[in-house]
């Protein structure tokens, strides 16, 4: 089966631009999650959606993230501009809800950004 | 609220002993707790879980008991291998809950 696919896995930009990372969730799951991981502040979760609506928001640091899921098997995680202090390993992750409490978060690979 | 904490790393140990990572939580009702594993360049992964006080979770040599009564879920291997070196995270979770609480992780090196 396939697991949560992330594109791309690696981007280097020049601050300012505009950044856009992609995830395709696991089939059949119905919760998504966006997380980001630096050694500074290990993983914070951004946003998560439910049945493609957006849940919990209160982890988008700044007004220039943005987060969209338009069907049940994309999403996007948007920054615009992009700064530095952006840069760090961000990770999709989708599970099953409701299920039943022990269904875990399945992990994407990761986009590796960079922000010069 | 609810939260996880993990003992601060870097562990650093030797190729074959015992392996012990405490992990404690907070929580206001009956969770899920789990282990996850972070190998380098890759996400996290599923090592094991428990649903319910007294659960004992194991995957690869892996162990951790669920514990009501110290809030406790300690994850330990009887012998580990260079191979087990990566970012170890214990985490739990509700059934009403999609979201999962994440500890800050512990990262294990193991020496040959």
């Amino acid at each position: 089966d396939a697991g949560v696919i992330q594109s791309p896995r690696h981007e280097v930009t020049e601050m300012g631009q505009e950044v856009t990372l992609r995830c395709k969730p696991i089939s059949g799951h119905n919760s998504l999650f966006w997380y980001r991981q630096t050694m500074m502040r290990g993983l914070e979760l951004l946003i998560y959606f439910n049945n493609n609506v957006p849940i919990d928001d209160s982890g988008m640091p700044e007004d220039r993230f943005s987060a969209k899921m338009p069907n049940a098997s994309f999403s996007t995680l948007k920054i615009q501009p992009s700064e530095p202090r952006d840069s760090a390993v961000y990770f999709c992750a989708s599970s099953l809800y409701p299920g039943n409490n022990n269904q875990p978060q399945h992990f994407g690979d990761g986009t590796r950004l960079s922000i010069l | 609220g609810d939260s996880v904490t993990q003992m601060e790393g870097p562990v650093t140990l030797s190729e074959e002993a015992f392996l012990t990572i405490n992990c404690t939580y907070t929580a206001t009702g009956y969770p899920s707790l789990f282990w996850y594993v972070q190998y380098p360049g890759e996400g996290l992964q599923l090592l094991l879980k428990a649903t319910k006080a007294d659960d004992k979770g194991s995957n690869k040599g892996f162990e951790a008991t669920y514990r009501k009564e110290t809030t406790s879920f300690h994850l330990e291997k009887g012998s580990v291998q260079v191979s087990d070196s990566a970012v170890y995270f214990c985490a739990l979770r509700y059934s009403s809950a999609s979201k999962i609480i994440f500890g800050s992780g512990t990262r294990l090196s193991i020496r040959p």
